[in-house]
């Protein structure tokens, strides 16, 4: 079946900006999480939902992020007034209910110039 | 707070060899354990979970875990160029929790 879809597979954009960067887990996963790498780092957590509720949000590093799942499917990503130091790839992962193996989506990279 | 740590590398193996690598973690409590691939600039890509102490063998891949030790290894047998890539070891507590991952571990496979 289909994988982790994330759109798009990359944003440029310019410091102070808005931008939403959006998730389509596999079907059928309750759990979403959204990670962020930096290069030459491993991917840090940033927000996880288990269907429509953010079940921990301890990851996001300002109230200038934000990440909604409305229908507990489909979720978006939010960063408001962007910085440079946003510029990273941004990781969603999904996990279904019977097991809590996280499977990845191909990113998208964020450019803030 | 949570700690997976990693060696950097890169780890040089030649083609053919048994490539090594090695992941420890701080919280006593993690249940769960995965190892990562992740070629360049391309998203991580599962190989293995393990979550009981021992050895897990999936084709030329085993995964180690020492719960005691706090100790988790990934070997690598008959070593490919394709092998190749960045190796991310991650752990996380009981349930869907947020995976918290080390550094990752560069192996180059030269032929």
């Amino acid at each position: 079946g289909a994988g982790v879809s994330q759109t798009p597979s990359n944003k440029v954009t310019e410091k102070g900006k808005y931008v939403e960067l959006r998730c389509d887990p596999i079907s059928g996963h309750t759990a979403l999480y959204w990670y962020r790498q930096s290069l030459g780092q491993g991917p840090e957590f940033l927000i996880y939902f288990q269907g429509t509720g953010a079940a921990d949000d301890s990851g996001l590093p300002n109230d200038r992020f934000f990440a909604v799942r409305p229908e507990g499917s489909v979720s978006t990503l939010k960063i408001q007034r962007t910085e440079r130091g946003d510029s990273a790839v941004y990781l969603c992962a999904s996990s279904s209910d019977r097991a809590d193996t996280q499977y990845f989506g191909p990113g998208t990279r964020l450019t803030v110039l | 707070q949570k700690e997976v740590e990693q060696n950097s590398g890169p780890l040089s193996v030649p083609e053919g060899a048994i490539a090594s690598l090695n992941c420890t973690y701080s919280d006593r409590v993690s249940q769960s354990f995965f190892w990562y691939r992740q070629y360049s600039g391309k998203s991580p890509e599962l190989i293995m979970s393990i979550y009981s102490n021992g050895d897990k063998e999936d084709g030329r891949f085993t995964a180690q875990l020492n719960k005691a030790s706090q100790y988790v290894s990934l070997l690598i047998r008959d070593s490919q160029p394709s092998d190749s890539a960045t190796y991310l070891c991650a752990v996380n507590l009981p349930g869907n929790t947020p995976l918290v991952f080390g550094k990752g571990t560069r192996l180059s496979v030269i032929a």
